[in-house]
């Protein structure tokens, strides 16, 4: 089961535009969480918001979360090239401790 | 340097076949986790365990098997049972929180070829 899908599936932009990747769930949570993935490689932890915080700053990164929309939204500002990967988010239904996540946004920063 | 070794990173293996996916941590974590990733697809969790001797099944635990003998280690067994074992699978840890605040770290993952 997939508790979170992003949208879009696949973005393509320009160096130093922004980026905007939205990640909508089905359950309450606790918490939402957003990872990066570099082609063929393992995720990093890139981010945490809790259910009672509406926004988060980190870096370059800022996310939101719409606990009655069920819906949450990365944005990369400024980005580089580096910046190319796929996002995904992830959440941990009720208070399992399992984490669930989203089919994934890949993102295709052109020099 | 504290983190997550999977090995091997690459793995070939013929029908009919089991093989098993090593992951160690230094972390001191107390939760473990193998997720398969398809090409193009999201994560989907395969087996957790939150303790030592003690692990659940996940969303596609059929064809797989795993152990939690040390805290350090969580191996992963794919069966001949797996009918589509090829995929890469990644293995996180993470410290466990009952409010479920678990953020994950990962492996570099492992990738399976069934030939």
């Amino acid at each position: 089961s997939q508790q979170g899908e992003e949208d879009p599936q696949a973005l393509s932009i320009q160096e130093g535009e922004n980026a905007t990747m939205n990640c909508s769930y089905k359950t309450s949570i606790n918490n939402l969480q957003w990872y990066r993935q570099n082609s063929g490689r393992g995720l990093v932890h890139l981010i945490l918001i809790r259910s009672n915080e509406r926004e988060k700053h980190s870096g370059r990164l800022r996310v939101t979360l719409d606990t009655s929309k069920k819906s949450s939204s990365l944005l990369i500002t400024a980005s580089r090239a580096a910046d190319t990967a796929s996002y995904f988010c992830a959440t941990a239904p009720g208070n399992t401790g399992k984490l669930i996540f989203g089919q994934g946004t890949t993102l295709q920063v052109k020099p | 340097d504290g983190g997550i070794t999977q090995s091997p990173k690459y793995l070939f293996r013929k029908e009919g076949q089991n093989v098993t996916l090593s992951c160690e941590q230094n972390l001191n974590h107390d939760a473990m986790y193998w997720y398969r990733q398809d090409p193009g697809q999201g994560l989907r969790l395969i087996y957790y365990s939150q303790i030592v001797n003690d692990f659940q099944k996940g969303d596609i635990a059929e064809g797989y098997s795993v152990s939690r003998e040390k805290k350090e280690s969580f191996p992963l067994t794919v069966t001949s049972a797996q009918k589509n074992p090829t995929a890469f699978y990644l293995c996180a840890s993470s410290i466990d929180s009952p409010r479920g605040a678990n953020v994950l770290t990962f492996g570099a993952g492992s990738r399976l070829t069934v030939l």
